[in-house]
């Protein structure tokens, strides 16, 4: 079965810096990936998502991630962050041609005015 | 559309009884999910459901744990006893299987608490 890591899992920034999340899985086949977020008392909600074609993918909010096939990797970025940006963010996986998303742990990011 | 529905959002419950968590999914979408979501474990899928038919329940953490859908438009996560490790944020999810259109969308979720 597929897994997903996420590092770092308690990121501290203030507003403007810029953010980079790494996230990687372990599949070797064909994958789809995902970024969600999870806004303080809310639910998850897609960031973006990769099937195939241009591995940089862009998504709402200014966020972007590139997948990199060689390193099994899905890198969220965003190049300046603001405060309304705290919240928690997972990496997913689909993969093997099902439909079950497997979750990373998650990133807990908090912005500092 | 309303997205997906969860009720209820909060539930405080004691040791014992019996606890159940509703979902609506998104009308169309042929799969759906429960998640658990807690501090020490992340984000758990606990079963999933293609077309109504339990695909795979790997996750369900043991028997007290069931689910249900009878219906494309309903589905059901009993726990029977609940107990105090069972407290955490229960979400639903449903999706379309449609590479185009491909996503999972989320309810809001169901806190439980079991004292």
């Amino acid at each position: 079965a597929q897994s997903v890591s996420q590092h770092n899992h308690h990121v501290i920034l203030s507003e403007a810096a810029s953010l980079e999340l790494g996230c990687n899985y372990s599949y070797g086949g064909t994958v789809n990936l995902f970024w969600y977020v999870q806004y303080p008392g809310q639910h998850l909600q897609l960031l973006l998502k990769y099937f195939s074609g241009d591995p940089l993918v862009k998504g709402i909010k200014g966020f972007e991630a590139e997948f990199i096939k060689s390193k099994f990797s899905f890198n969220l970025r965003k190049p300046s962050v603001q405060w309304s940006d705290t919240a928690e963010y997972f990496c997913a996986v689909t993969a093997g041609g099902n439909n079950r998303l497997a979750f990373g742990k998650g990133n807990q990011v908090v912005v500092i005015p | 559309d309303a997205g997906v529905i969860q009720s209820p959002r909060h539930e405080v419950t004691e040791m014992g009884q019996e606890v159940t968590l509703r979902c609506k999914p998104i009308s169309g979408h042929d799969y759906l999910f429960w998640y658990r979501q807690t501090m020490m474990r992340g984000l758990e899928l606990l079963i999933y459901f293609n077309n109504n038919v339990p695909i795979d329940d790997s996750g369900m953490p043991e028997d007290r744990f069931s689910a249900k859908m009878p219906n494309a438009s309903f589905s059901t996560l009993k726990i029977q006893p609940s107990e105090p490790r069972d407290s955490a944020v229960y979400f639903c999810a449903s999706s379309f299987w449609d590479r185009e259109t491909y996503g999972y969308t989320f309810g809001s979720g169901t806190r439980l608490t079991v004292v």
